[in-house]
């Protein structure tokens, strides 16, 4: 199983909602990722799960909250978001130390704040 | 931030012919790897080339690695209508082998 899935696939929430992206991996990888995507630009990285800890925060305002519970599972919890933060939101997952550096993606969920 | 730039931004090709996609990067790398993204959805790894290897084939793909100009080309002989997406070369900034910084990707129209 090479696949990474992610829930849901769109979500339109409003700026004072909470809520939750899933993430979810079944490769044995150690290494999960957030990275979010804007129209025709590149993935931005987010946040680094090595092993179940935060690894790397790429300096993401505390409206993102990720959360690993476990080597299988990654969420990131949303709350009071702008505008701004609509974009495509990408999970990827790879090897982890010492392994091979390529990651593997989900489709991404498209999220827009109204 | 971005590690590095691609060239050119958007191509437009017609089927079986080649496509010639060019990526500069800023750091050292121990290695540069390619994706392709198909519309709105997440990215598919395509090859990985390291440091010591000049040129890289797989299928229809064929990667080039410069260190000393800081770039790469990646080439797609005989394109398809299927290979209609955006690519994006990726390194690892760190040289840690756990992140990844994107160029801002060529997007490839491939017309039947």
């Amino acid at each position: 199983d090479t696949e990474v899935t992610q829930t849901p696939k769109h979500l339109v929430m409003g700026m004072t909602n909470k809520k939750s992206l899933k993430c979810e991996q079944h490769m044995g990888h150690r290494a999960m990722y957030w990275y979010k995507q804007k129209a025709k630009k590149p993935p931005e990285l987010m946040f680094v799960y090595s092993y179940e800890k935060l690894s790397i925060n790429e300096s993401v305002p505390s409206r993102f909250s990720p959360e690993c519970p476990n080597s299988s599972l990654l969420n990131l919890h949303l709350h009071a978001l702008q505008p701004e933060d609509s974009a495509l939101y990408l999970c990827a997952s790879s090897r982890g130390r010492g392994g091979l550096p390529e990651q593997y993606f989900g489709p991404g969920t498209r999220l827009t704040v109204t | 931030s971005q590690q590095g730039e691609e060239d050119p931004q958007a191509l437009s090709i017609q089927e079986g012919e080649n496509a010639t996609m060019n990526c500069s990067y800023k750091t050292s790398i121990n290695n540069l790897q390619w994706y392709r993204q198909n519309s709105g959805r997440g990215l598919v790894h395509l090859i990985l080339i390291r440091s010591n290897e000049r040129e890289k084939h797989s299928g229809r793909l064929r990667v080039t690695l410069d260190t000393s100009k800081k770039s790469s080309s990646l080439l797609i002989t005989a394109s398809r209508a299927a290979d209609t997406a955006s690519y994006f070369c990726a390194t690892d900034p760190n040289n840690a082998g756990n992140m990844l910084t994107f160029g801002g990707g060529t997007r490839l129209m491939v017309k039947p």
